[in-house]
């Protein structure tokens, strides 16, 4: 069936440092791609999505592009803040939305 | 105001009690769900409605019971819950069931 894997944290980065979080997916058909972050006390938010292949999803300065070819969608930021810090879901929709089961970022300054 | 909207924010039950889980959303999106997010699990889609219709039930137990009484609400009622049980409650609601899901901030549930 369909599945999302993402890498496990927690991930601590200093304030500007290079941020990848990787995501791989299995499915059937032609699905569409998503990260979603979760902040503290809150619930989850759409950061950027893709829906074909080589799309690029960007967003708050996040980019992933879908990759068929190795069945990829790594989220990347070339400078985080501390306001970053949360919780990252990467998802998938196919017959029904399957989630990554997320990774913590933590930024400190 | 948020697009979608639960209450109680925080919920403390014991195993023998009854109590329900309120969502409204206010993007008059047609589809909505409860997913279950404990730690170090993905996400668990427990219930879905589509114009109001159950579409989905994952084989959840029967001492959670969704109720949805029209498109903008959705409720679920909990009763003799296990420990086991305790975790955030979330809420979703989409345009459809492929459209990107917009999350309540959840409910925090401690069954003691």
């Amino acid at each position: 069936g369909d599945s999302v894997t993402q890498m496990e944290g927690p991930v601590t980065l200093s304030e500007e440092a290079f941020l990848t979080i990787n995501c791989t997916y299995t499915a059937t058909g032609y699905p569409s791609l998503f990260w979603y972050v979760q902040y503290p006390g809150e619930g989850l938010q759409l950061l950027l999505k893709a829906t074909k292949a080589d799309d690029k999803g960007s967003n708050k300065g996040f980019e992933a592009t879908y990759r068929k070819e190795t069945t990829s969608f790594h989220l990347e930021k070339g400078s985080v803040q501390v306001s970053d810090s949360a919780v990252y879901f990467c998802a998938l929709s196919g017959n029904q939305f399957y989630f990554g089961t997320g990774t913590s970022l933590t930024v400190i300054p | 105001e948020t697009g979608v909207t639960q209450t109680p924010r925080h919920l403390v039950m014991g195993m023998t009690n009854k109590k329900s889980l309120k969502c409204e959303q206010h993007l008059g999106h047609n589809a909505m769900y409860w997913y279950k997010q404990s730690a170090k699990k993905p996400l668990e889609l427990m219930f879905v409605y589509s114009l109001e219709e159950r579409v989905e039930n994952n084989s959840v137990p029967s001492r959670f019971s969704p109720e949805c009484p029209n498109s903008s609400h959705l409720f679920l009622h909990l009763h003799t819950l296990q420990p086991e049980d305790s975790a955030l409650y979330l809420c979703a609601s989409s345009q459809d069931p492929n459209s990107p899901l917009h999350f309540g901030n959840g409910t925090r549930l401690t069954v003691t």
